[in-house]
């Protein structure tokens, strides 16, 4: 069974521009989460989609952004891009959603974002 | 708020010897955790999990401990190997109320050949 895989897995950006950065989860896996990865912070959860709804947000700004299609694949976008915005990006899936048990995780090999 | 403690950056161990990663946590809602192991370059890759009706979880070499009254698990991995020098996060979630996965901030494990 493939596994999750992400696009690209590695973006230089200027500050100010915006980006997208794509999920594919693995196959039958309806819930995609994202989280940001910075030095000394973790992964810093950023929101939840499942069946294509928004479950739950981390307390990021409104310039992050996210959808997920009928397919489960998801979407995130940064606009006005900061340079503080630099991380890796992982993209996370599971059968169901979080809570319950059901959300053992499997994440995807992340996307790199330099914002100059 | 950091829900979720690994207050141990690093540790080094001998191969062949016991690691013991610990992690803490604050919010008594949690009832599932889980660890998961990370390369440079990859992305986290799950290792192991425990509900909290158990105190125990074994998997081959990795046993998980979960001690509720303390709000404290930690990972045992015996015996330790050169392939599992990596960053170790522990994480939890919550059947009801705050349902996202939340991570602590990594142990990074080195095994010293």
């Amino acid at each position: 069974k493939a596994g999750v895989t992400q696009t690209p897995r590695y973006l230089i950006k200027t500050r100010g521009q915006q980006v997208t950065l794509s999920c594919s989860p693995i196959s039958g896996h309806r819930s995609v989460s994202w989280y940001q990865q910075t030095p000394g912070q973790g992964l810093q959860f950023l929101f939840e989609y499942f069946s294509e709804t928004q479950r739950n947000k981390g307390n990021f700004p409104g310039r992050f952004s996210g959808r997920q299609f009928s397919n489960s694949r998801s979407e995130m976008n940064v606009s006005t891009l900061e340079l503080g915005d630099s991380a890796l990006y992982l993209c996370a899936s599971s059968y169901g959603p979080t809570g319950g048990g059901t959300d053992t995780q499997y994440f995807g090999p992340g996307t790199r974002l330099t914002v100059l | 708020d950091q829900q979720v403690k690994q207050n141990s950056p690093s540790l080094s161990v001998q191969e062949g010897r016991i690691s013991i990663l610990n992690c803490d946590y604050t919010n008594s809602m949690f009832d599932y955790f889980l660890w998961y192991k990370k390369y440079p370059a990859e992305g986290p890759t799950f290792l192991i999990s425990i509900s909290s009706i158990k105190d125990k979880n074994e998997d081959g070499r990795f046993t998980v401990f979960l001690n509720k009254s303390a709000k404290h698990l930690s990972l045992h991995i015996v015996p330790s190997q050169p392939g599992d020098s990596a960053v170790y996060f522990c994480a939890a979630s919550a059947t009801f109320g705050n349902e996202k996965l939340t991570f602590g901030t990594g142990t990074r494990l080195t095994i010293i050949p």
